[in-house]
């Protein structure tokens, strides 16, 4: 069974500083990963898809990295704002299996 | 953009009644997912679809089934409503292969 954990569970950082978040599996078989953000009440969005076979992958101020032999992705959020201030969700998708693996989440608050 | 439209945001019902929470995704997708989200547990497949009138169950279904008569509609019903059924309800749409999935905004269900 894939399990995926997301630290820290909270973060609290004041506006413009970056971002790093990181996410972190336990089986490396994996077909692609793909990073959510969720507003309080919401449905999620979707930030960033990476394949198993990319290093990266970036969205204007996002950056998500993949480390599949270690187990490792890092989601980096640079020169944060307030309008940042979300739940962010890693989920992992194994190879040859539709689902996917939720981490907990990182729930991030920029001050202003 | 891929639009995954849940009927409704926020329902009540009794319990014992029958619920059904509808999905419908515009972008002709293969699978389709219906999650609960609960605070400390996180998101969970309930089921899955990948094809109409196809259905897998995932991680927690009993006390569930569903519905997938036409591609773009995906029915998530609670034959008996229980107050352990209140959580956040989320549907989701992939075209599969190496695409990620697209969420809606979630239906609210509080069982009284």
């Amino acid at each position: 069974k894939q399990e995926v954990t997301q630290i820290p569970a909270a973060l609290s950082v004041p506006e413009g500083e970056n971002l790093v978040l990181n996410c972190s599996f336990t089986d490396s078989a994996i077909y692609n990963l793909q990073w959510f953000r969720q507003d309080p009440g919401k449905g999620l969005t979707s930030l960033l898809l990476i394949q198993s076979s990319q290093r990266e992958q970036t969205s204007g101020r996002l950056n998500a990295s993949l480390d599949k032999s270690s187990g490792r992705s890092t989601l980096y959020i640079a020169a944060s704002q307030p309008g940042d201030s979300a739940t962010y969700l890693c989920a992992v998708r194994r190879s040859n299996d539709y689902k996917l693996s939720f981490g907990a989440g990182t729930t991030v608050t920029v001050r202003a | 953009d891929v639009k995954v439209t849940q009927s409704s945001r926020y329902l009540v019902k009794r319990t014992g009644e029958k619920v059904f929470l509808e999905c419908v995704q515009d972008m002709d997708h293969e699978n389709m997912f219906w999650y609960r989200q609960d605070p400390g547990l996180g998101l969970r497949l309930i089921y899955f679809s990948y094809d109409v009138k196809m259905k897998e169950k995932g991680d927690i279904p009993e006390g569930y089934s569903v519905s997938r008569e036409k591609k773009e509609r995906f029915s998530l019903i609670l034959e008996s409503a229980s107050t352990n059924q209140t959580s956040m309800y989320l549907c989701a749409s992939s075209p599969g292969g190496g695409y990620g999935y697209t969420f809606g905004s979630g239906t609210r269900l509080t069982v009284v």
